[in-house]
């Protein structure tokens, strides 16, 4: 059965801590991956993981992925109380019918 | 301009109403989305339409029913409300499932 996994599931840390986030994934016809963040309301897109090794970054923020291990990381350095938010990890499955599995998310919280 | 917008922002309704939610997106995408979420923060794919056409429909109850007068709408039509269709229901749209989707602020959904 295709599944997205996400680890830790919440996480509590200082402003201007490094965090790593996790998410592994077994989903039929792999093609991408990819990383939301949720604060109050819709998702938003963060990055999208085609190839492994290539690091994208944005700012604090940078993704990498591993398609022989099947996990990809999200890295947010120098953590504000801005980057408080749930973050999803979701992966398209392509077979006879078109299906995008989320994970449950990790809920960071950063505190002054 | 609002890329993905979804009506109303808050519906509070009784068991056994019916209700419908409207979803428009303006970006020309080919590929809409309906998302349930629940208290849990998990998101679940319930339909997703491409070019008007289902192509893939989630174990969600037949009570649920997804209504595309255009390529740019998507609206959810809900019969016999149950408690348990308590929740925040997203749409979302993309040009192709493996591309990264936009998402409505969410309908937060609540049966009296």
């Amino acid at each position: 059965e295709d599944k997205v996994v996400q680890s830790p599931l919440s996480l509590v840390v200082h402003e201007g801590d490094t965090v790593t986030l996790n998410c592994s994934y077994e989903v039929t016809n792999f093609r991408s991956l990819l990383w939301y963040k949720q604060e109050k309301k819709a998702p938003t897109f963060l990055f999208m993981l085609t190839s492994s090794g290539i690091e994208k970054k944005s700012g604090r923020l940078s993704s990498i992925l591993d398609k022989k291990e099947l996990f990809s990381i999200l890295n947010i350095t120098a953590t504000q109380t801005g980057d408080s938010a749930v973050y999803l990890c979701a992966v398209p499955r392509r077979t006879s019918y078109d299906k995008v599995i989320f994970g449950p998310g990790t809920s960071l919280s950063v505190i002054p | 301009d609002t890329a993905v917008s979804q009506t109303p922002k808050y519906l509070v309704t009784q068991m056994g109403n019916d209700k419908s939610i409207k979803c428009e997106q303006n970006l020309g995408h080919d590929t809409m989305y309906w998302y349930k979420q629940d208290s849990k923060k998990f998101l679940k794919i319930m339909f997703s339409y491409n070019n008007k056409e289902l192509i893939i429909n989630e174990t969600v109850p037949n009570r649920f029913s997804p209504k595309s007068p255009d390529k740019a709408h998507l609206n959810l039509h809900i019969n016999s409300l149950e408690l348990g269709d308590s929740a925040v229901y997203f749409c979302a749209s993309s040009q192709e499932v493996n591309q990264p989707q936009h998402f409505g602020d969410g309908t937060r959904l609540s049966i009296l």
